[in-house]
């Protein structure tokens, strides 16, 4: 069974403080991703990554970064925390290649930052 | 821009009717994903269509893609309660999915 698990369901951080969000896939994908998804605005892609190491960012990297040292760990790092990235975040890893590039997704991690 | 368009934004059908749910996307893209989010949940894979004209169903749920007018449906027959959630449809650009915004359906009696 496929997996995509992040490190925590709920966090409460406070404003100014470093945050890091971690995930990890058992299915050897190339692709893993970081979105965000707040009510009426879908899902946001954050950051993703083809590779070790490798990163680009997606529609809305302001305020984040990311970290890929191992190909099935992928963290999202939240360097000053502000209220306004209050929001659940979405973890998804998928092939790089291929016809299939459906992404599987973890259990998300509901963030609130006071 | 890459937009990837859903509607109706909300849905309330009652049991036991037919409804479609549409998703328009920008790119040259032929292939095409839906997802389902219970409340509070994370994304669960519903559909991959990968070429022009697949057609996929599973239990009440039918989905199709035409490339032609970038257009991909999910069709609902006789909604049962536990179809209540949202479901997304997402695009994929490049090894990376761009989703709509999300149709949420509520089914009631």
């Amino acid at each position: 069974d496929v997996k995509v698990t992040q490190s925590s369901r709920y966090l409460v951080k406070r404003t100014g403080e470093k945050v890091f969000l971690e995930c990890v896939q058992d299915m050897d994908h190339e692709n893993m991703f970081w979105y965000r998804q707040d009510p009426g605005l879908g899902l946001r892609l954050i950051y993703f990554s083809y590779d070790v190491k490798m990163k680009e960012k997606g529609d809305i990297p302001e305020g984040y970064s990311v970290s890929r040292e191992k190909k099935e760990r992928f963290s999202l790092i939240l360097e000053s925390a502000s209220t306004n990235q209050t929001s659940m975040y979405l973890c998804a890893s998928s092939l790089l290649t291929g016809l299939n590039t459906e992404a599987f997704f973890g259990q998300g991690t509901r963030l609130t930052v006071v | 821009e890459l937009k990837v368009e859903q509607n109706p934004l909300f849905l309330s059908m009652q049991e036991g009717k037919n409804y479609t749910i549409y998703c328009n996307y920008s790119t040259t893209s032929d292939r095409l994903y839906w997802y389902r989010q219970d409340p509070g949940k994370s994304l669960e894979s519903l559909f991959v269509l990968l070429s022009n004209g697949a057609v996929k169903q599973e239990g009440r749920l039918m989905a199709s893609l035409d490339t032609k007018p970038r257009l991909s449906t999910l069709h609902i027959t006789a909604a049962v309660h536990d179809l209540s959630a949202t479901y997304f449809c997402a695009e994929d650009n490049t090894d990376k999915l761009i989703f709509g915004t999300g149709t949420r359906l509520q089914v009631f009696p």
